[in-house]
This record gives C-alpha cells, structure tokens and sequence, in this order.
C-alpha cells in the first residue's frame, strides 16, 4: 500500500499570504496525484488531479507541482475561504490511499 | 449537473449489518468509464476509500476490509449500494460516495451521512 505523508499537519497563515502544502508518496506514483479542499461540515472538493491539473471551476491561485515522490500545494494568496482542511489521494496502485491531511487556519 | 446523495441508518449496533444507498442524477452508470465509489471518514479523522464499482461492474475494495465489503449497482434506479458486515464501534464515520469518470479521482462528492456504531 502506498502512504502519503503530508506536511505539516497545521499551517498558520494570514489572508494574503501564500501557502505550500506538502503530500510525500512513499514510492513512485508518477504524476497521479490529486488535492481535495474540505471545508467543516462540507464534502470534500476535487482541486488537482494528476498533480498539475485544475479541476472545473477551481481559481487559478491553485496550482500543484511535482518532484519525484513529493508533490506540492500552493495557494498563491490566501481568501478566507481557503482555511480548510486539504487531504492529497494517489490513484497509481490499488488499493487508493489519501494524506493525513493539514489543515489550514487562520494565523 | 451529477448529484449524489447517501441514505441509510444513523445508528446500528456492534455485528449488525450496515447498508447505505447512493443515488445519483446527472449521469448513468452503463456510461462507458464511470465509477461510483465509497469513501468513509471518522469524527475528526482522514478519509478512508472503501470500494468502487465500474459501468462494466468490474468492483475493487479496500484490503482491509474487503471480507466484509460488497458493493453494488442498479443502473434502472440510478442506485449504489454499499453492505458493511459485522459493524464494529470504530466504524463509526461519515460515508461519502462520489463520482468518478476514467481516472478514479472523485468529484463530486455526496453529502456524506454519518452513522455511529453503538449498542
């Protein structure tokens, strides 16, 4: 089973600032990566696919890269709406796993 | 526009049976390359896939906990159905399911329902 390690579990940040999440594959998943928002109470929501990708109607201050295993979420400057919980999932090897998580709140 | 909603029980007792219904609009499942699939989370914790089922019926679970997963569809109602065996306490989680198109990446997502496992 592939574990995804994200890092760090909390991040504190001001609206305005920009934020890099961090999703660590513990083997080879290519590009197969995707990032979901989860806001409290609500479902999550596809952000990334295959790590670059913006998914329908996401603003373009997402943006995903990738380096070998690790895989990153940036966010080039925070809304309000963006402090919420962000979990990365790998669909490269059955059966399909996603992060932890991190959580991003208000600093 | 896709929509899928989750419906089943609230609350069922440790080695009871749990069965939650999906049912979707917006799309078929005899649709070349759909997916529907059943992801879980606990109160305050991450998520969980569960199992997925093909337009093909071809049907993956969780290694974990595949002896007591089955999944099925109904394609006439616009139905997935999701069995879990011998419910446990630590079952106790949202159930999401969502759809899926060629890449086993979910959007969307239900609402979710939550079912607590308690005697």
């Amino acid at each position: 089973e592939i574990v995804l390690t994200q890092s760090p579990a909390t991040l504190s940040l001001s609206p305005g600032e920009r934020a890099t999440l961090s999703c660590r594959a513990s083997q080879d998943i290519s590009f197969y990566l995707a990032w979901y928002q989860q806001r409290p109470g609500q479902a999550p929501r596809l952000l990334i696919y295959d790590a670059y990708n913006r998914a329908t109607g996401i603003p373009a201050r997402f943006s995903g890269s990738r380096s070998g295993t690790d895989f990153t979420l940036t966010i080039s400057s925070l809304e309000p709406e963006d402090f919420a919980v962000y979990y990365c999932q790998q669909r490269s090897t059955w059966p399909l796993t996603f992060g932890q998580g991190t959580k991003l709140e208000i600093k | 526009q896709i929509t899928l909603k989750e419906s089943g029980p609230t609350l069922v007792k440790p080695t009871q049976t749990l069965t939650l219904t999906c049912t979707f609009s917006g799309f078929s499942l005899s649709t070349s390359g759909v997916g529907v699939a059943w992801i879980r989370q606990p109160p305050s914790k991450a998520l969980e896939w569960l199992a997925f089922i093909y337009w093909n019926d071809d049907k993956r679970y969780s290694p974990s906990l595949k002896t007591r997963l089955t999944i099925t569809k109904d394609t006439s109602k616009n139905q997935v159905v999701l069995t879990l065996a011998n419910m446990d306490p630590v079952d106790t989680a949202t159930y999401f399911c969502a759809y899926s198109l060629r890449n086993n990446y979910f959007d969307p997502w239900g609402q979710g329902t939550l079912v607590t496992v308690s005697s």
